[in-house]
């Protein structure tokens, strides 16, 4: 059984289109998190849900907008495309509350390239 | 807020030889300590923490790390590299506040010679 999965694995999109990315995680975890991976491989928390709530929210572009319908799903929606956000994004789960001493699982990433 | 610095994006060594992966934090609380390893087109897993008690830390796949309050680093050893340890690797910080956030450092690529 995945932990965390994620859907799409790749998704290839043109400038302007609207687009999600789904991730579940099946651990009973109380938080979850989006990151994005530039070609440089740096990381970068996006945004972080605990219970449903959003705890962390990074600068980030309002056309992004995480929704989390469940404690088990967090899911990203990202409107008006732009090159630039091509990237990775992964999604992350972790215990407790995320209480900073418990480690994140990750999961396999979507690769979103943006023509 | 914290921070963490991991000196080389890039390292090199030959199979068999010490694998030595620097990381350095900055934070104004006692921090917890991550390393984590990603292989090519995968997400990150965990390799091993720090959280409290013994500062020298065990990981998987033969990898450990030493906490080293006084010189602020969390650096990564693995005594004989192997061809498969070849990945990316990311230190990463936390504190018990900040919502559980982690601040990762910008990853080392290491490769493994025959």
């Amino acid at each position: 059984d995945t932990a965390v999965s994620q859907t799409p694995k790749y998704l290839v999109t043109q400038m302007g289109n609207d687009k999600s990315i789904k991730c579940e995680q099946n651990l009973g975890h109380d938080t979850m998190y989006w990151y994005k991976q530039d070609s440089k491989k740096f990381l970068k928390i996006m945004f972080s849900y605990n219970n449903k709530e959003l705890i962390i929210n990074e600068t980030v572009p309002n056309r992004f907008s995480p929704k989390s319908p469940d404690k088990a799903h967090l899911n990203l929606h990202i409107n008006s495309l732009e090159l630039g956000d091509s990237a990775v994004y992964f999604c992350a789960s972790s215990p407790l509350g995320g209480g900073g001493y418990n480690e994140q699982f990750f999961g396999p990433g979507t690769r979103l390239t943006v023509l | 807020a914290q921070s963490v610095t991991q000196l080389g994006s890039h390292v090199s060594v030959s199979e068999g030889a010490l694998v030595l992966l620097r990381c350095n934090y900055s934070s104004s609380v006692p921090p917890y300590l991550f390393w984590y390893v990603q292989y090519p087109n995968q997400g990150l897993q965990l390799l091993l923490k720090y959280t409290t008690g013994a500062t020298l830390v065990k990981g998987i796949n033969g990898f450990e790390a030493e906490f080293k309050k006084s010189e602020t680093s969390f650096h990564l050893t693995k005594p004989s590299a192997h061809m498969s340890d070849a990945a990316e690797y990311f230190c990463a910080v936390s504190i018990n506040t900040n919502a559980g956030k982690s601040t990762f450092g910008d990853g080392t690529t290491l490769t493994v010679k025959p």
